[in-house]
């Protein structure tokens, strides 16, 4: 176990739809991750946060947007879903507060988001 | 830019066997970290090393062996007498880091398919 929180694990929806992913990062994490994984891109990085603010974007979509809370947690939106976004998505978190080593990211279990 | 490349998408041995997964990656920074996730058929991804770009000594542990080459651009993954357990896609990965604070984004290979056959 990671310590880092997905839910929900699974999604099914339609397209057209709008879908919120949720992270917890591990206890102490002040940087959130947003992957995608599918089976023609890869693992593609999408957006990073640090300590709420936006910290780097990559390839995500004008459609997809994130946000990380006070409390550190972070949502993924995803809205006018098509059946190209059906995906594996993964979120992780690095550097802690204290110790550790801030670029080792850990990583979530992910969400399993299905477009029909 | 980084780039991370693993030329080999499927390895199939018999367990007991040991096997290397590749890895080779361009980065132009000097500093950089060096990453193997493990991501079994249930799905999860699950970090096994890290390495930053100063420290070219090898690593050992239990059964995994990591090779870190500078020269060739290379950081090669053995798993020494494999299992059935050790079947998974493994991922090899490249971040440089920020300033202060935190890393960038990793970098990701596409993969290797680890197939370990009783």
């Amino acid at each position: 176990d990671s310590g880092v929180t997905q839910t929900p694990k699974h999604l099914i929806t339609a397209t057209g739809q709008r879908v919120t992913l949720r992270c917890s990062p591990r206890s102490g994490d002040l940087s959130v991750y947003w992957y995608q994984q599918s089976l023609d891109q890869g693992l593609q990085f999408l957006i990073q946060y640090y300590n709420g603010e936006e910290r780097a974007k990559g390839n995500i979509l004008e459609r997809f947007s994130a946000q990380q809370f006070p409390d550190l947690h972070s949502e993924l939106n995803l809205s006018s879903l098509e059946l190209g976004d059906s995906a594996l998505y993964f979120c992780a978190s690095s550097a802690p507060l204290s110790g550790g080593a801030p670029d080792t990211q850990y990583f979530g279990p992910g969400t399993r988001l299905t477009v029909l | 830019a980084q780039k991370v490349t693993q030329a080999q998408t499927e390895i199939s041995v018999v367990e007991k066997e040991d096997v290397t997964l590749d890895c080779v990656y361009e980065t132009r920074d000097t500093t950089y970290y060096l990453f193997w996730y493990k991501q079994p058929p249930s799905g999860e991804l699950v970090f096994l090393i890290r390495r930053n770009s100063f420290d070219e000594q090898n690593e050992i542990s239990g059964r995994y062996s990591w090779n870190f080459q500078k020269s060739t651009s290379s950081f090669n993954f053995t798993i020494t007498a494999s299992q059935v357990v050790d079947s998974a896609v493994y991922f090899c990965a490249l971040s440089v880091p920020w300033d202060s604070g935190s890393a960038r984004q990793l970098t990701f290979g596409s993969g290797t398919q680890l197939t370990v056959l009783p």
